[in-house]
């Protein structure tokens, strides 16, 4: 059972270029999370999703997207990279909003 | 607004010494509560939550954290800290209708021989 998988792991990005980041996860959870962190900030949310083919924005949402054609990925997508999204990314999942999720082990995304 | 907030940034404990870590939660209606821990380059882990009923909860590796409705505070304890609890520790909170966690900025600790 892999829980949540987040590809890739590590990218380095100059600005203005495109980049998607993968989760996928498999214990059919309907619900599922972008957060980004980032020194002394904690986790802030990006966007989130309640279902297949549902998104929704988060606290910070701005030079990101997001789609969850299929239940279990959701894709975050960053069209012109900006050296203020160089973060560490974190997907998670859960059966509901309000229960414990599960969380990826991070993509770490550098912007130069 | 809703918020969570956990006072210290860092703390510092002699390993076999005792652990609290502080967590006030500012919401209109008692939320759920959670504590996190997170592993230098490592994802979160759920140590506990609390939904309602005893207000003492006890979560895995010998955590436990008590739920204080007078002072809005969801603290987080550990009797004897050991070396591998050296971390990165997140309280968060839900309220029953909500659709996301609400997290902390999060309680390094470090633990000394």
């Amino acid at each position: 059972n892999a829980g949540v998988t987040q590809t890739p792991k590590f990218r380095v990005l100059k600005t203005g270029q495109s980049m998607t980041l993968l989760c996928a996860q498999d214990m059919n959870h309907e619900y599922m999370y972008w957060y980004r962190q980032d020194p002394g900030m904690g986790l802030r949310l990006i966007h989130y999703s309640v279902g297949e083919g549902t998104t929704a924005k988060g606290e910070v949402p701005d030079g990101y997207n997001v789609s969850r054609l299929k239940k279990q990925n959701f894709l975050l997508g960053l069209e012109s990279a900006a050296p203020s999204q160089t973060s560490v990314y974190f997907c998670a999942s859960g059966r509901t909003g309000v229960n414990g999720y599960t969380f990826g082990s991070g993509t770490r995304l550098t912007v130069v | 607004a809703q918020s969570v907030t956990q006072p210290d940034i860092h703390i510092t404990v002699s390993e076999g010494a005792s652990l609290e870590l502080r967590c006030n939660y500012s919401y209109g209606a008692t939320p759920y509560l959670f504590w996190y821990v997170q592993s230098p380059g490592q994802g979160l882990q759920l140590l506990l939550k609390y939904f309602s009923g005893d207000t003492l909860v006890q979560g895995i590796k010998g955590f436990e954290a008590e739920f204080k409705r007078s002072q809005s505070s969801f603290n987080l304890r550990k009797p004897s800290v050991h070396w591998s609890d050296a971390a990165e520790y997140f309280c968060a909170a839900s309220s029953n209708s909500g659709y996301a966690l609400n997290f902390g900025k999060g309680t390094s600790l470090l633990v000394t021989p």
